[in-house]
């Protein structure tokens, strides 16, 4: 069985700091990984994903995510926020290339200016 | 390829009545979800096709639910009778296996039951 934890349901930072979105997660197989974003009233768009290649993944709009197998984790990163980012982010994992993955309940990322 | 496409993108309709939520998968891809989002329980499974075939539909909540997919390039999913507390937004999201089962969600479908 696999889950997946966000351990923040609501974070905010300032424009210009760095942004940190946490995410843990259990998986009996080597699971890959996702970070969606979904901004006001819109579908959810992938920002990045982990598949066993480097670890450190880099993503769009300035986002890098890192998988941390000893400490079951897949952290999102910013350096610099943007108003723009505000929006809420999902945290996903899939076991062993599965059909069904499981998603985290959110995190809402605010931005102040 | 033009992405999940869903249809309609808003629905209003009166309660009682039957809805029908259309959606389009990426073409070549093998798994087809339909979730449900609100504000109260978030975004929640409802059912998943794996090439036509349903494997799993623990998340739909009622016998008024069911869900279709006739061919590898359309699926439906129907509310009847439909009720206030269906209102949400609904997600179709397509998949391969070739991709490491990334999904690729579709704009939604708003509906709204008074």
């Amino acid at each position: 069985a696999q889950s997946v934890t966000q351990l923040d349901s609501h974070v905010s930072v300032s424009e210009g700091t760095p942004v940190l979105l946490r995410c843990n997660y259990s998986s009996s197989y080597s699971p890959s990984l996702f970070w969606y974003v979904q901004h006001p009233n819109k579908g959810l768009q992938l920002l990045l994903k982990y598949t066993s290649a480097a670890t450190l993944v880099k993503g769009i709009n300035g986002f890098e995510a890192e998988f941390k197998k000893s400490e079951t984790s897949f952290h999102l990163t910013k350096p610099s926020a943007h108003m723009s980012d505000a929006a809420e982010y999902f945290c996903v994992v899939n076991p062993n290339n599965a059909g069904k993955s499981t998603f985290g309940d959110g995190t809402t990322l605010t931005v102040k200016p | 390829d033009a992405g999940v496409i869903q249809s309609p993108r808003h629905e209003v309709t009166e309660m009682g009545q039957e809805v029908t939520l259309r959606c389009k998968p990426i073409s070549g891809h093998d798994y087809l979800f339909w979730y449900r989002q609100t504000m109260m329980r978030g975004l929640e499974l409802l059912i998943y096709f794996n090439n036509n075939v349903p494997i799993d539909d623990s998340g739909m909540p009622e016998d008024r639910f069911s869900a279709k997919m006739p061919n590898a390039s359309f699926s439906t999913l129907k509310i009847q009778p439909s009720e206030p507390r269906d209102s949400a937004v609904y997600f179709c999201a397509s998949s391969s296996f070739l991709l490491a089962n990334e999904q690729f969600f579709g704009p939604g479908t708003r509906l709204t039951v008074l």
